[in-house]
């Protein structure tokens, strides 16, 4: 059962064009975190909202954590070749101090010049 | 800082055959992390360990083992490889302060195929 849902799975868009990546559970997270991972390369780390109603902007990007901290989103405005990878979002599903996370299958974004 | 590092960077077994994924990090952090990533199925946790001598079990356990003898140390051990364990296995710390708010810090991870 994935807990955390990402829509969409794929996403070609062209330079220049917004985007919004979704992820969605029925469970309640006490936080969220965004990675984004590079063919070859571990995930790093882009943000992390932990306050039902939380907006984070990192640049061109928009996160956002729903009221009920059960959803959150990711916007990108006007996309860049250099957006382009795997977009991850990850649950801490209570606030006990282990860190483990659960994860979104994933968002994979390509931005064509 | 390196960081996390993992070797091999790549290993093919044969079906029955056993090994060891390495995974050091040099950030005197305090939890440390096991995941295997399948395509289209984001990160699975298999072990996690919150400190030296002290290791659990994540979603996804049967058929690895693991040992955290020092705190920068952190083997994955895979017994009797069979072709479902065919993965890219990442290996993570972070600094065990702040639980499931703080950085999670990846290495570069180990691809393995199981023929």
């Amino acid at each position: 059962t994935q807990l955390l849902e990402q829509s969409p799975q794929f996403l070609s868009i062209q330079e220049g064009e917004n985007l919004t990546v979704y992820c969605n559970s029925s469970s309640v997270f006490s936080s969220l975190q965004w990675y984004r991972q590079e063919p070859g390369e571990g995930p790093v780390l882009l943000v992390t909202v932990v306050t039902g109603g939380e907006v984070k902007k990192l640049k061109r990007l928009t996160f956002q954590f729903g009221d009920a901290r059960k959803d959150s989103s990711l916007h990108i405005t006007a996309a860049q070749p250099g957006d382009t990878g795997l977009y991850l979002c990850a649950g801490a599903r209570s606030s006990s101090n282990t860190g483990k996370l659960i994860f979104g299958q994933g968002t994979t974004l390509q931005v064509k010049p | 800082n390196a960081g996390v590092t993992q070797t091999p960077k790549f290993r093919i077994l044969k079906i029955g055959q056993s090994m060891t994924l390495q995974c050091t990090q040099d950030m005197n952090h305090n939890y440390m992390y096991w995941y295997r990533q399948d395509p289209g199925m984001g990160l699975k946790l298999i072990y996690y360990s919150v400190g030296a001598g002290i290791t659990d079990k994540g979603e996804v356990p049967n058929g690895y083992n693991v040992s955290r003898s020092t705190t920068e140390d952190f083997p994955l051990r895979l017994e009797l490889a069979a072709p479902s364990q065919t993965s890219v296995y990442f290996c993570a710390s972070s600094l065990g302060l702040a639980g499931g708010q703080e950085t999670q810090y990846f290495g570069p991870g180990t691809r393995l195929l199981v023929l």
